[in-house]
């Protein structure tokens, strides 16, 4: 196991197309999380998965925001009608169901809306 | 609110020097708090994770203490080393129900040769 692998890495688009990033967790991880991190801030956390459930989806930044994790592994996020401000990059990150462990991230996927 | 301050202006230091970072935070009941490591481009790495009942936590070179009633951590690298350049993320986890890493928005390392 490589650790946590996202694709793309960079993903330039229109304003108003649509696009899905995939994160491949550690297999025995149970847990996922997304977050967005723009230039001088900290990681935002997006949402989570505890296997395929989504349990907290409550600060995705709007409904043109989507994730799924549909058989508990693999995760993507979509993003809907995209605009300007969406560009950031956007974090992937699992640990085991128990707590007290560090998270192990991606290396993320950069957007750039134009 | 719940806040979570990291100092924002780079911290430049010599080699050899020991770096001392500070995490500080409000409002917040916190049952563990981790340090990462950024570099540019890439994702955090996972340095430390230390528990609200432990006082100090050491690897290798680096230390962490934590302190509930400061509400605070500091994070020290001792010998520091060019390599060692990089921003330091503190988050915290808070205990009970759901485990959402909340993170800071980093401090810059800068260590001259």
């Amino acid at each position: 196991d490589t650790g946590v692998s996202q694709n793309p890495r960079h993903k330039i688009t229109k304003r108003g197309q649509n696009v899905t990033f995939r994160c491949d967790p550690i297999s025995e991880h149970n847990r996922l999380y997304w977050y967005r991190q723009t230039l001088g801030q900290g990681p935002e956390f997006l949402t989570y998965f505890q296997n395929e459930a989504q349990l907290e989806k409550s600060r995705l930044l709007s409904d043109r925001f989507s994730a799924e994790r549909p058989k508990g592994s693999f995760s993507t996020l979509e993003i809907q009608r995209t605009e300007q401000g969406d560009s950031a990059m956007y974090l992937c990150a699992s640990s085991p169901a128990v707590p007290g462990y560090g998270y192990t991230f991606g290396s993320g996927t950069r957007l750039t809306v134009v | 609110s719940q806040k979570i301050e990291q100092n924002s202006e780079a911290l430049n230091i010599q080699e050899g020097k020991t770096a001392t970072l500070t995490c500080n935070y409000t409002n917040y009941s916190p049952a563990y708090l981790q340090w990462y490591r950024q570099d540019p481009g890439r994702g955090p790495v996972f340095l430390l994770l230390i528990r609200e009942n432990e006082k100090e936590k050491r690897k290798e070179r680096l230390k962490v203490t934590f302190d509930t009633t400061l509400k605070q951590s500091l994070f020290h690298i001792t010998a520091s080393q060019p390599a060692d350049s990089a921003t330091y993320l503190c988050a915290l986890d808070k205990s009970g129900g759901s485990y959402i890493p909340t993170f800071g928005r980093g401090t810059s390392l800068i260590v001259h040769p």
